[in-house]
């Protein structure tokens, strides 16, 4: 099963429209976190926001928002009045510490393709 | 912010040849350094963890004899994909922390093409 599932392969929208990009992840970890990055077409990612297990606040950064549900094991992120410029991949993924206990390691959810047409 | 440089950003080599790959943390000393890969329009793969001082420890399906990884210092981290096919071809990203919990800063990516 995968650990972290964006169920949304691609979408797209016109500019000025809200899009949600939805994230379910698995765990039997207590303390673990959840991030989402950015990853435009030069391949570089951005980081965009990180947020541990304890912490279920939403938060919002701008245009940008997260609604975090431990209850259904949701991270879910959402870009307001979108734009052009928001066009690119977005990962969300989970860090948890190995079956060692020594390394926190990140793992990816196969990543959603936003299209913001003008 | 914590800046981690890659390089090269793009690679083309000759199928069999060996390439390095060097990541390095600018203004923080990094413990640990991953190294991800991701084939096109797929997701980022982590393929091994280094410590500093240790061996990497390796994903399962990851040749550690293929995928050579070496961190002797807190800055730099390498990666060298010996005889390399073209099925070697993919994005390579690595990144760095300051320690196994904390947060991973990126690299910008090297991009290698296996002809």
């Amino acid at each position: 099963a995968q650990k972290v599932t964006q169920a949304q392969t691609e979408i797209s929208v016109v500019e000025k429209e809200d899009v949600t990009l939805d994230c379910v992840y698995e765990t039997r970890d207590t303390t673990y976190y959840l991030f989402w990055y950015k990853q435009p077409p030069s391949g570089e990612l951005v980081f965009l926001i990180r947020r541990n297990s304890f912490d279920e606040q939403n938060e919002i950064s701008g245009r940008y928002s997260w609604n975090f549900q431990k209850s259904t094991s949701s991270f879910n992120f959402t870009i307001t009045a979108s734009q052009v410029v928001d066009s690119a991949v977005y990962f969300c993924a989970l860090s948890e510490a190995d079956s060692g206990g020594s390394n926190y390691k990140l793992t990816f959810g196969k990543g959603t393709l936003l299209t913001v047409n003008p | 912010g914590a800046v981690v440089s890659q390089h090269p950003s793009r690679v083309i080599c000759k199928s069999g040849t060996s390439v390095k790959i060097e990541c390095r943390s600018l203004d923080f000393q990094a413990t640990t350094m991953f190294w991800y890969r991701q084939f096109p329009k797929q997701s980022l793969m982590l393929m091994a963890t280094s410590n500093e001082g240790s061996k990497a420890t390796y994903e399962q399906g990851v040749e550690k004899d293929k995928f050579l990884i070496n961190h002797a210092s807190l800055t730099l981290s390498t990666l060298t994909v010996t005889s390399a096919h073209p099925e070697d071809s993919s994005f390579y990203i690595c990144s760095a922390s300051e320690s196994s919990y904390n947060e991973q800063f990126f690299g910008p990516g090297t991009r290698l093409t296996v002809l």
